[in-house]
């Protein structure tokens, strides 16, 4: 049973950073690619980011503009989410999620995090 | 990007109807299209990819089609839990689009 379980979420203000993690268990997770979906309050789903199973390729949506990082830890089966400069506008829930088969679909999600980026 | 375009935005049905949502892609996603069911405050659930494969445990009444760049989701037989939002997603290209969501409710 595939379970992923994400932290770090909380509120900040405007500027400030945050670092999400995920914790994967019950799958091999150097495996997989990894992705981050996000959800503003009572909006659709958001693609954020993907890391690829060997951490070395990364891709970003247009609106991250250099400000988040994804990562990795394959010893420790987490993935991670460092926010920087955040905007009211970065407020959301944040899915941890794993990207299974070719082509690709999410299969599993954790249960989010939540980020309130305000002032 | 591609993007993904779905319709109705809202629909209203009974248990027992039957209810389609289409989702439409920019450009070509070769079948490479997902769709996902939504209920509040839970994360999103896989129910049909490539277009027309039923994910493991998903109800037989859950179906897929593509035609081009058209896509639908038809659910017959409407069951109580299956009022919720619907989204697609394409995972052809980076960064894999979703369309902005149907939501299913009971009439």
């Amino acid at each position: 049973q595939v379970q992923l379980v994400e932290s770090g979420g909380g509120v900040v203000q405007p500027g400030t950073s945050l670092k999400l993690s995920c914790a994967a268990s019950g799958l091999s997770f150097s495996l997989y690619g990894m992705h981050w979906v996000r959800q503003a309050p009572g909006k659709g789903l958001e693609w954020v980011s993907v890391i690829w199973p060997d951490g070395n390729t990364k891709y970003y949506g247009d609106f991250v503009k250099g400000r988040f990082t994804v990562s990795r830890d394959n010893f420790k089966d987490t993935l991670y989410l460092q926010m920087n400069s955040l905007r009211a506008e970065d407020t959301a829930v944040y899915y941890c999620v794993r990207s299974f088969g070719t082509p690709s679909r999410y299969d599993s999600w954790g249960q989010g995090t939540l980020v309130i980026v305000s002032s | 990007d591609t993007q993904m375009t779905q319709s109705p935005s809202s629909l209203s049905a009974s248990v027992g109807d039957s209810v389609t949502i289409t989702c439409r892609a920019s450009q070509s996603v070769s079948g490479y299209l997902n769709w996902y069911q939504q209920k509040p405050g839970r994360a999103p659930k896989l129910l049909i990819y490539t277009a027309i494969n039923l994910q493991s445990g998903v109800p037989s009444r859950f179906s897929g089609s593509e035609s081009g760049t058209d896509f639908t989701l038809t659910i017959s037989s409407l069951q109580p839990e299956d009022f919720a939002t619907y989204y697609c997603q394409q995972s052809y290209n980076l960064p894999f689009t979703f369309g902005q969501g149907t939501r299913l409710e009971i009439k």
